[in-house]
């Protein structure tokens, strides 16, 4: 079965400041697409970032972006300049080959002034 | 102009009672999903339903039937409900295609006393 490992909890991170989130992945399949989706206390599931395998280029959506390592199976979200609005669970997900999100467990990210 | 929306929103209820969770989408998508969000925040895949057919159908007890009238609804109707249902559950859609990224409503809350 395909996993998706986050290996942090929690994060902190001050205004302005920078901050990455970790996820790791495992899957047999050469093409193959990854997500980031934000999850506020408002409940709603928000997607952050996309990032198809075969693309080196990694993905990019304003001050979010990845560094997607393709042989590690590695997958981070790097959150430039933090913003209050920015704390949130944040969740690394994986397309499935039954055709289905796979979740990690999640980042819970506090951002602090 | 909601694109994924799904009702209520709430639902308190008692055990043993049956319950049913609407879900409908105006995005045009071909596939409909519904995850369970635990209290630990981890999301898991219960059952996805591709132009009205089901294709996903993870381990989750009988009590739990998914019907989709057409591909824009796909509901979600539990029988004797057990404490241990209480959840968020969401709905999401997405195009067939695994680079199309899922859109989620606003999630559900069941709480059962």
């Amino acid at each position: 079965a395909q996993t998706v490992t986050q290996s942090q909890p929690e994060m902190s991170v001050q205004e302005a400041e920078t901050v990455t989130l970790s996820c790791t992945y495992d899957t047999s399949e050469s093409d193959y697409y990854l997500f980031w989706y934000k999850q506020p206390p408002s409940r709603q599931m928000i997607l952050v970032i996309r990032q198809e395998a075969y693309k080196q280029q990694n993905a990019t959506e304003n001050r979010f972006s990845v560094n997607f390592q393709k042989a590690a199976k590695s997958f981070s979200l790097k959150i430039s300049d933090s913003q209050l609005g920015d704390a949130a669970m944040y969740f690394c997900a994986q397309w499935d080959s039954g055709y289905a999100l796979n979740f990690g467990k999640g980042t819970s990210l506090l951002v602090t002034p | 102009d909601t694109a994924v929306s799904q009702t209520p929103k709430y639902l308190v209820t008692q055990m043993g009672n049956d319950k049913s969770i609407k879900c409908e989408q105006n995005l045009g998508h071909d596939t409909m999903y519904w995850y369970k969000q635990d209290s630990k925040k981890f999301l898991k895949i219960m059952f996805s339903y591709n132009n009205k057919e089901l294709i996903i159908n993870e381990t989750v007890p009988n009590r739990f039937s998914p019907k989709s009238p057409d591909k824009a609804h796909l509901n979600l109707h539990i029988n004797s409900l057990e404490l241990g249902d209480s959840a968020v559950y969401f709905c999401a859609s997405s195009p067939r295609s695994r680079s199309q990224p899922q859109h989620f409503g606003d999630g559900t809350r069941l709480s059962i006393l």
